[in-house]
């Protein structure tokens, strides 16, 4: 089974400034990989699919990149609305679909 | 608009059982395969177990922690998706959401959740 593991476990960042979210899978799991952003009391949404291709409606500052075992989701701006908890997952439509443990962002 | 709405969540005894269901609108849900995910308190993200369409024999698949325990069904005609719960310990304790792939391989789609809580 693949393991996915994200740093950090909790991120402090400004408001305006650039957020870095890193997700390492244990072997490689190809582009199949996914990232969402979880508030309190509201469902799941899909942010980056494919690990680079944004989802439909999400803003220009997000976006993913990597290959293989190493990603990462960058916010290039925050905004409030961005602080969150952010997953990686990894799908291959072969009963595999293992989430991350999720990173923390929070306002500094 | 496209939605998934779970219900039938609640309290139950350890040992006991609950089934979830989840109500699709505004896509084509006979077309689609239909996931659960839970979060337990303070925890991340699980996946809990995957159905197929019918064309491909509804085929389930489920995640170690819940296989044996946890059966997925789905009725096409009324557009539903269930989750039958048993042997339920504390550990199953989370919010389940129902979750699927439109046009995507990944998770598009997302219901707002419901809460199982299993105590003594």
């Amino acid at each position: 089974e693949t393991v996915m593991t994200q740093s950090p476990a909790t991120l402090s960042v400004s408001p305006g400034e650039r957020a870095t979210l890193s997700c390492r899978a244990s072997q490689s799991v190809s582009s199949n990989l996914a990232w969402y952003q979880l508030k309190p009391g509201q469902a799941p949404r899909l942010l980056i699919y494919g690990a680079s291709t944004r989802a439909t409606g999400i803003p220009a500052r997000f976006s993913g990149s990597g290959s293989g075992t190493e990603f990462t989701l960058t916010i290039s701006s925050l905004q409030s609305e961005d602080f969150a908890v952010y997953y990686c997952q990894h799908y291959n439509n072969l009963s595999t679909y293992t989430f991350g443990q999720g990173t923390k962002l929070e306002i500094k | 608009e496209v939605q998934l709405v779970e219900s039938g969540g609640g309290l139950v005894k350890p040992g006991g059982s609950l089934r979830l269901s989840c109500t699709a609108s505004g896509f084509t849900f006979s077309n689609v395969w239909m996931h659960w995910v839970r979060q337990a308190p303070g925890k991340g993200l699980e996946w809990v177990g995957r159905i197929k369409r019918k064309t491909e024999g509804e085929t389930k698949d489920y995640a170690a922690p819940v296989k044996g325990r946890f059966t997925l069904s789905r009725d096409d005609s009324k557009n539903t998706l269930f989750l039958q719960m048993n042997s339920l310990s504390t550990d199953d304790t989370a919010v389940y959401y129902c979750t699927t792939s439109i046009s995507l391989d990944a998770f598009e789609i997302w219901g707002q959740g419901t809460m199982v809580t299993v105590s003594s």
